[in-house]
């Protein structure tokens, strides 16, 4: 499987405030996703990245709020924009890499705003 | 109704215990599935594929039986280092996303 890495692994951030997360893999990747995983809940996805394309971002989350970047086959970055106490979440980026279309993970950017 | 549902527990067992979770998903167009284990303040990591015969890997066996859209996980001989969340994943045929269940956690006490 990919080596994933994110920067920061963790941040406290003010109300109205933005920040810029970012994912490496050590390969070439088709497809990366960003994820959010709220205090006490699962993984919800935000959007699906692809290098050289605009994200595709699902049902809840919009560009504005959340624009990704894609410059290359093995970065990307997510931003939370404007950011409220209710962004405070862990933000997980993953990629594909399996027979069966399972993924795997970086090891996440805990995010508390204030 | 949730793509995916699991039992949230916990689930307490004693050492050598053997324990099952399991996980119902909504979209009968599903096509893959997973259990996944996420320890505490951890990343998600992929436990095992479950395949449509059923299969095993060690102390852990998965089952799938698409005719009632559920999947199971049996951990036999529980060990301390079990214990984590679960969670039953699954990507429905078209997508790329994975669906995630909550999570069914796990504590195997000495």
């Amino acid at each position: 499987s990919a080596v994933i890495s994110q920067k920061p692994s963790r941040d406290i951030c003010q109300r109205g405030t933005s920040l810029t997360i970012q994912c490496q893999v050590d390969s070439q990747v088709t497809m990366m996703f960003w994820y959010r995983q709220q205090p006490g809940q699962s993984l919800t996805l935000i959007a699906t990245a692809n290098q050289g394309s605009e994200a595709t971002y699902e049902s809840g989350f919009v560009i504005d709020k959340f624009p990704i970047s894609r410059p290359n086959l093995t970065f990307s970055t997510l931003t939370v924009s404007n950011m409220s106490p209710e962004d405070s979440s862990i933000y997980l980026c993953s990629v594909e890499g399996g027979t069966y279309y399972e993924q795997y993970f970086g090891p996440g950017t805990r995010l508390t705003v204030t | 109704r949730k793509e995916v549902e699991q039992d949230p527990g916990p689930f307490n067992v004693p050492e050598g215990a053997t324990v099952a979770f399991n996980c119902t998903y909504s979209n009968s167009a599903s096509q893959s599935f997973f259990w996944y284990r996420q320890d505490c303040r951890k990343e998600p990591k992929l436990l095992m594929s479950v395949y449509s015969s059923g299969n095993e890997d060690g102390r852990f066996t998965a089952q799938l039986n698409r005719a009632s859209q559920y999947i199971s996980l049996l951990i036999r001989d529980s060990k301390l280092s079990d214990s984590a969340t679960y969670l039953c994943v699954v990507i429905r045929t078209g997508a790329n996303n994975l669906f995630f269940g909550t999570g069914t956690r796990l504590t195997v006490i000495p």
